[in-house]
């Protein structure tokens, strides 16, 4: 498998525009997760999907941020509009079973996304 | 607020040294506590990870010390190489995951 398939990997925007990311988590895997990474708060959960259904959502900074999950092999995750505080680096995982079963995260090379 | 504390932020060790990393967290629920490691442009990908029940793993050079009562955990890496150089991220899952805010380790050759 060619492992989990994110892009863009480089985003540059301005403030108001929108952005979207994309994702192609590893077949088979249940699970898929956003996270985002920046230098102050490293690694930050913003929501995760079982089966293509959004299970907590509680770590979406705010009402700009949308994710959805139409089938098992793709995931977007929309900023609406952008702010120059959304800058990081986007991430998203896959796994093929429940967190709390040793289950292994296996991220993509991540979205720089870049507003302006 | 951060559920899993990690130290140093950053970290340079001479080639052959040891590298110790901490962690530290308050929820006893959790019941995993992986480490992953980074390098620059590519996403974590895990390293060694261990269960509340055993206070040691070892794999290779690396080792993960666990003491529950303190809630506590560290990873060691022994004879560190350049090639380890990386930032490093202690989680602990009970649910989901919660990370640590990431070292960064150099190792100067």
């Amino acid at each position: 498998d060619a492992g989990v398939i994110q892009s863009p990997r480089h985003e540059v925007t301005e403030m108001g525009q929108e952005v979207t990311l994309r994702c192609k988590p590893i077949s088979g895997h249940d699970y898929l997760f956003w996270y985002r990474q920046t230098m102050m708060r490293g690694l930050e959960l913003l929501i995760y999907f079982n089966n293509n259904v959004p299970i907590d959502d509680s770590g979406m900074p705010e009402d700009r941020f949308s994710a959805k999950m139409p089938n098992a092999s793709f995931s977007t995750l929309k900023i609406q509009p952008s702010e120059p505080r959304d800058s990081a680096v986007y991430f998203c995982a896959s796994s093929p079973i429940d967190s709390s079963n040793t289950g292994e995260l296996f991220f993509g090379e991540g979205s720089r996304l870049t507003v302006l | 607020q951060q559920q899993v504390k990690q130290s140093p932020q950053s970290l340079i060790v001479q080639k052959g040294g040891i590298s110790i990393i901490n962690c530290a967290y308050e929820n006893t629920a959790f019941d995993y506590f992986p480490w992953y490691q980074q390098f620059p442009g590519k996403g974590p990908a895990l390293l060694i990870a261990i269960r509340p029940d055993v206070s040691e793993k070892k794999e290779g050079r690396f080792t993960i010390s666990f003491n529950k009562s303190a809630k506590q955990f560290s990873l060691h890496i022994m004879d560190s190489q350049p090639g380890d150089s990386a930032t490093y991220f202690c989680a602990a899952s009970e649910n989901q995951f919660y990370f640590g805010t990431g070292t960064s380790l150099t190792v100067i050759p």
